[in-house]
């Protein structure tokens, strides 16, 4: 079936625009993680959506970083005031069920703040 | 603070070759160990992982190897070929809380023919 798709795939940004990243997991998987990778170093954790709970909001670095999901599909993470350490490429993630461990990353949205 | 380390941080190995990938983490909550495969433009792919309950893991050419008494794992590519030249990522993660996955700052692999 189809895996996890982000839109876009790149983004060129003014420093102190908003942007609007959107995932869509994989269909039924109830767990989707957003990661921010910068280039060269590993993943960030960002935020973690679980069914109709409350987010885990412990890796935002700041608070112009939010993210929304609708029940159990699409999300979408927004970053405000860009500024250009946001640089990065940010990736999103899906698993099926809290404790099942196994996270399928999509492709990414790069983002570049200019 | 860096929760799983990853060595190297390149990687050069002729075809044919073992290539050996060393991480290792501080948190005993930890509970599950994969390795991510990232080819460049593209997302991570799941490529193998382990739980604490059993030393070893193989799969085809990919082996995991883990020491839970000196919190540390390892990833072996046997016979490696060009087409596995990618960067490699550790990662850990645990039941409680959210389950995200603390990551190693990954390996460059450049297999050579």
């Amino acid at each position: 079936g189809a895996g996890v798709s982000q839109s876009p795939s790149n983004k060129v940004t003014e420093k102190g625009k908003d942007v609007e990243l959107r995932c869509d997991p994989i269909s039924g998987h109830t767990a989707l993680y957003w990661y921010r990778q910068r280039l060269g170093q590993g993943l960030e954790f960002l935020i973690y959506f679980q069914g109709n709970s409350a987010p885990d909001k412990s890796g935002l670095p700041s608070d112009r970083f939010s993210a929304e999901r609708t029940g159990e599909s699409v999300s979408t993470l927004t970053i405000q005031r860009t500024q250009q350490e946001d640089s990065a490429v940010y990736l999103c993630a899906s698993s099926a069920n809290r404790g099942s461990y196994e996270q399928y990353f999509g492709p990414g949205t790069r983002l570049t703040v200019t | 603070q860096q929760q799983v380390k990853q060595s190297p941080q390149s990687l050069i190995v002729q075809k044919g070759g073992i290539s050996i990938i060393n991480c290792a983490y501080e948190n005993t909550a930890f509970d599950y160990f994969p390795w991510y495969q990232q080819f460049p433009g593209k997302g991570p792919a799941l490529l193998i992982a382990i739980r604490p309950d059993v030393s070893e893991k193989k799969e085809g050419r990919f082996t995991i190897s883990f020491n839970k008494s000196a919190k540390q794992f390892s990833l072996h590519i046997m016979d490696s070929q060009p087409g596995d030249s990618a960067t490699y990522f550790c990662a850990a993660s645990k039941e409680a809380g959210a389950n995200n996955l603390f990551f190693g700052t990954g390996t460059r692999l450049t297999v050579i023919p």
